[in-house]
């Protein structure tokens, strides 16, 4: 099955701290999505990306799709202790048919108040 | 408007015995999906279903696991004979279509074996 790797596996920052993170997958995406889950809760779309290089802010987030359809990036700009949890992104293969995604591994952010 | 409803959020089983997931999904979606997560680790997809059809089930395990949705009431995902790897969280998902934005979540259940 598809790949999707997620780095870092975790950060510890102090608030108001910019994040970034990255996955990378083997082969071409053609959606990439982002998404945070809370303890306890199923995962809760934050940003969808739909072309190569496409820029997308949603508040204090903001996401890249990957020029080479193969990666994505999130960054979170003055953290506050509510970002608190687990990052995951997600993507729809170019070749993939039906509607499931592959979800990475996932990034957990702790933020110090 | 409620969310994907997905009951027991906890599930606690003894190794042979059968665990049933169900799964409502949102008002107006007819496209039900389900994904494992075992410990510290992302969601894996299992299988996509509408209305009385199993569309893709290339996720799911070929032995114990099966999943319908029928025409009248919740999906389920029933797991037979389970075993103590079968001990995850599994989440439902729904959506009205092909429409990636409107693909919601549930809060998961919690299968534990002992």
């Amino acid at each position: 099955g598809q790949q999707l790797n997620q780095s870092p596996q975790s950060m510890f920052i102090q608030e108001g701290e910019d994040v970034s993170m990255n996955c990378t997958s083997s082969s071409i995406f053609n959606t990439w999505l982002w998404y945070k889950q809370d303890p306890g809760e199923g995962p809760v779309l934050l940003i969808a990306l739909y072309k190569a290089g496409e820029l997308t802010s949603n508040g204090r987030l903001t996401a890249q799709f990957g020029t080479t359809r193969k990666d994505s990036f999130l960054n979170i700009s003055a953290s506050i202790p509510s970002d608190v949890g687990i990052y995951f992104c997600a993507g729809h293969p170019f070749s993939g048919t039906g509607n499931q995604f592959y979800f990475g591994t996932g990034t957990s952010l702790t933020v110090i108040p | 408007n409620a969310g994907v409803m997905q009951n027991p959020r906890h599930l606690v089983r003894r190794r042979g015995q059968e665990a049933r997931l169900r799964c409502s999904p949102m008002k107006g979606h007819s496209h039900v999906y389900w994904y494992r997560q075992l410990p510290e680790e992302g969601l894996k997809f299992m299988v996509y279903l509408q209305k009385e059809n199993i569309i893709d089930e290339s996720g799911m395990p070929k032995e114990r696991f099966s999943a319908e949705f029928p025409k009248e009431g919740p999906s389920i995902l029933r797991i037979q004979q389970v075993v103590r790897g079968d001990s995850a969280a599994y989440f439902c998902a729904s959506s009205p279509g092909r429409d990636f934005l409107r693909y919601t979540f549930g809060s998961g259940t919690r299968l534990t074996v002992v």
